[in-house]
């Protein structure tokens, strides 16, 4: 398989509780991006990397949330004190910078997160 | 406040029709245009997508109509089938950053 790979698909957790998704972009993909979708809505951007620097940060990654990427490789996106408004699916995306097609990115599946 | 506007929010039609989906824009610097096609519980799946330098683009039944001037683009499904039944969302991309529509839930009957 050599799409995007997001785990867990689904995260149910308390209110309070911390939670780490892991996303592993397309091999040779330079830039990995996370979205946050929730229902009847377009992705919305959190945050995108470069190799293994963040370049770009919504104002909606609060400070309860991180993101890195080690080594320019997979990516984890950690909330912390989850709240219920967190409540959506995750979105990873990567993409080749410069490559044929260009500035196209390609979704996992995403990781589905209900906090109650 | 939206970048991308995408109209209709719904969309029902029979098969073998044609459903247009509508965006508009309003940064010039949009460079890239992508579709994708959700279906439920899936992450969104690439469709088709065009460059502001040409005005239509044609990949099998999906069809993408853009206008520089009006600052707007359209999908149009060409005998759509109940297997398209999904949410399309435009999109469109600056540099590094997309920026997506709302989405439009299409429903094909058979």
């Amino acid at each position: 398989d050599t799409g995007v790979s997001q785990d867990p698909r689904h995260k149910i957790t308390k209110r309070g509780q911390n939670v780490t998704f892991r996303c592993d972009p397309i091999s040779e993909h330079n830039r990995l991006y996370w979205y946050r979708q929730t229902l009847g809505q377009g992705p919305e951007f959190l945050t995108y990397f470069q190799n293994e620097a963040q370049l770009e940060k919504s104002r909606l990654l609060s400070d309860r949330f991180s993101a890195e990427r080690p080594k320019g490789s997979f990516s984890t996106l950690e909330i912390q004190r989850t709240e219920q408004g967190d409540s959506a699916m995750y979105l990873c995306a990567s993409s080749l910078a410069g490559g044929v097609f260009g500035n196209t990115i390609y979704f996992g599946e995403g990781s589905w997160l209900t906090v109650v | 406040q939206q970048q991308v506007k995408q109209s209709p929010q719904s969309l029902i039609v029979q098969k073998g029709g044609i459903p247009i989906i509508n965006c508009a824009y309003e940064n010039t610097a949009f460079d890239y245009f992508p579709w994708y096609q959700q279906f439920p519980g899936k992450g969104p799946a690439l469709l088709i997508a065009i460059r502001p330098d040409v005005s239509e683009k044609k990949e099998g039944r999906f069809t993408i109509s853009f206008n520089k001037s009006a600052k707007q683009f359209s999908l149009h499904i060409m005998d759509s089938q109940p297997g398209d039944s999904a949410t399309y969302f435009c999109a469109a991309s600056n540099f590094n950053k997309f920026y997506f529509g709302s989405g439009t839930k299409l429903n094909v009957k058979p």
